[in-house]
């Protein structure tokens, strides 16, 4: 078993369609949960951090983690054509960049 | 812009030949990463430096080799390159340890024939 799981997709969504993204992870003492946003051919881009449990919005975006679960959330409200892209969950159990642990991602497509 | 850039963008290059990926960033961070991306496999983490030659090796090390001689540049090294190293190479940095926050640079795509 992976230690980060994520359905790679590809998700097709009509324009203005809520969005939910997910990833489920093995280890329990991850407490560092982060989304990064790829488009084709770029370099992943960070689009939400939270530590521990609960929410965080930003704008259209809302992470959710339930640590209980293992399991974590990201929500588009209103999608966008320009949302289409690869989200990559990423996860730690420390603060620092070279413990983190990075799912496979999940294409997405925002229909006009 | 995170003032990163990574040469060379594309490279075909045959079994058995020594490849060297740059890395360069204008920002004088201490922490630089290199990763590898694979279908199925997310980003990988291969070497990662924390200052002027002070490096450590990441999950998928083998193989690869890296350097830190100034602040700015970090290279990756394929001593001898295989098919399996064909992949996709991201170098990032990051600002500080306590934000969750890598910044990459656009990818050096690499195939071994």
């Amino acid at each position: 078993q992976k230690e980060v799981e994520q359905d790679p997709g590809p998700l097709s969504v009509p324009e203005g369609a809520i969005v939910s993204l997910n990833c489920t992870y093995s280890n329990s003492a991850f407490q560092y949960f982060m989304w990064y946003r790829q488009y084709s051919r770029k370099g992943p881009e960070l689009l939400m951090y939270t530590y521990s449990s609960g929410n965080k919005e930003d704008g259209r975006f809302t992470a959710q983690v339930d640590k209980s679960s293992k399991y974590i959330s990201l929500f588009i409200r209103d999608s966008q054509p320009s949302d289409s892209a690869t989200y990559l969950c990423a996860m730690s159990a420390l603060n620092y960049g070279q413990n983190f642990v990075f799912g496979p991602g999940t294409r997405l497509s925002v229909l006009p | 812009d995170a003032g990163i850039t990574q040469s060379p963008r594309h490279k075909v290059t045959e079994t058995g030949t020594p490849v060297t990926l740059r890395c360069h960033q204008t920002e004088n961070h201490r922490y630089m990463y290199w990763y590898r991306q694979d279908p199925g496999h997310g980003l990988r983490l291969i070497h990662y430096s924390y200052g002027v030659k002070d490096t450590d090796k990441g999950e998928v090390s083998d193989g690869y080799s890296v350097s830190r001689s100034k602040t700015e540049d970090f290279l990756l090294t394929l001593e001898s390159a295989t098919s399996s190293q064909t992949s996709v190479y991201f170098c990032a940095i990051t600002p500080t340890v306590n934000t969750g926050e890598l910044f990459f640079g656009e990818g050096s795509r690499l195939t071994v024939l």
